[in-house]
Formats: structure tokens, sequence, C-alpha cells
């Protein structure tokens, strides 16, 4: 099984609100990563987490705030988005993360709408 | 540092067809892996092949092929006997062994939109 899931599909959100995107994945993966993508533009990495500790932190703005709080869990955390913060948000993992022949595996994303 | 060029932003195949996508990258390693992802309308980007460099042989995956020349810094992928399904943006990534945090990113190009016509 090679799925990662993630919710929810579509989120629709005000730059008021507090939010939370989800991930999951239970291949034994222990790398997980969140990829913010554009319209027509490559995936974005944002964060990557290795054994459930952040190991990237790509200068994302402070409004986004990722968690790992298991191995097969990742969440990203939002709070006073702006508009420009409207994408796709995709959630991957790998077996061990710093190895390069590591495939990443990608969940479907979650539509994000800020308004 | 590492960058991926994808020099067709669209192309299109007859059903039944060959295609051939192209992708250069730049990068002073001597060793890496490339890949080619391919994300469909629906959203799931996909993997369709790799490739390591250090290895001669050039990967294969049932009608999925890549060109990689290692030298001209290559790496191209054909696609066989196209299908409806192949439909999609596919992306050329590169990763490396660089310390410093660099080894878990991918370098993706631009990406390549391919429209299959029945």
């Amino acid at each position: 099984d090679t799925e990662v899931t993630q919710t929810p599909k579509h989120l629709v959100m005000g730059m008021t609100n507090k939010k939370s995107l989800k991930c999951e994945q239970h291949m034994g993966h222990r790398a997980m990563y969140w990829y913010k993508q554009k319209a027509k533009k490559p995936p974005e990495l944002m964060f990557v987490y290795s054994y459930e500790k952040l190991s990237i932190n790509e200068s994302v703005p402070s409004r986004f705030s990722p968690e790992c709080p298991n191995s097969s869990l990742l969440n990203l955390h939002l709070h006073a988005l702006q508009p420009e913060d409207s994408a796709l948000y995709l959630c991957a993992s790998s077996q061990r993360g710093g190895t390069p022949g590591d495939t990443q595996y990608f969940g479907p994303g979650t539509r994000l709408t800020v308004l | 540092a590492q960058t991926v060029t994808q020099s067709q932003p669209e192309m299109s195949v007859q059903e039944a067809e060959t295609v051939t996508l192209s992708c250069t990258y730049d990068t002073s390693e001597s060793d890496y892996y490339l890949f080619w992802y391919k994300q469909p309308p629906s959203r799931q980007m996909i993997l369709v092949i790799r490739q390591e460099a250090y290895k001669q042989q050039n990967a294969t995956e049932n009608r999925f092929s890549v060109n990689f020349q290692k030298a001209a810094k290559s790496f191209s992928l054909k696609i066989s006997d196209s299908q409806l399904g192949d439909a999609a943006m596919y992306f050329c990534a590169y990763r490396g062994f660089n310390s410093g945090g660099s080894n878990y990113k991918l370098t993706f190009g631009k990406g390549t939109l391919l429209t299959v016509n029945p």
C-alpha cells in the first residue's frame, strides 16, 4: 500500500480563521513533507520532518505551523492566512528522508482558498 | 545550486503514438537521482520512473522509458503507445547527496503538460 491520505480535500477560510490540514500514511515511512503548489507550477517544499523532528523549514511564514504528533501523522496548522496563500497543499512521505534515492509518495492534496 | 529545465511547456500526442518529453539539469555532483513524476488533472502526483546517475542502464517501466545521458545532463522520458490516461502534467525532478539538508529536497522542473488526442 503506497497511500498517503489528506483531509480535507477542499478548505475555504477567512483571513482570521484557524484551521488545520491533516496527512496520514501507514507505510512505516519516517520522513514526511509539506509542499505548496500553485496552479500549473511545480510543488515548492515547505517543511520536512524526519523521525518526527523538524529537519527543514524553507523560511515559511509563521502563519503556517507544522506538527508531527507521531510517525504516521502530519498536520499543518493555519492561522491568519493571506489570499496569496491559496494553493494546493501536498503532503508526501518517504522511507527514510535523507537518502536521495528515497522515493517520495504524494497525497492527493488539499485545495485551500483564503478569502 | 542544482537546476532542472523542461523546455517544452506543452506537448501533444495522438493515442497509440510515441512522445518524448525533454529534461536537462545542471549539477556539480557525480551521483544523484533523477525522477519523472506525473500529475493528472485529479491532482495526485505519481512517480513514473527513477534513475540513479551511476547506473548506465536506462530505466524502464512498462510503456515508460528514459534516455539518460549523464555527460550531456539530459534525462528525457519516452512514452510509447500513448493512452488517454497518460494526459497529465509531467515533472522532471533531481535529488542529490549534498549535506546540510538539501539531500532531502527534490528540485523540480517547471513541468510539461501532455495532451493525448483520441
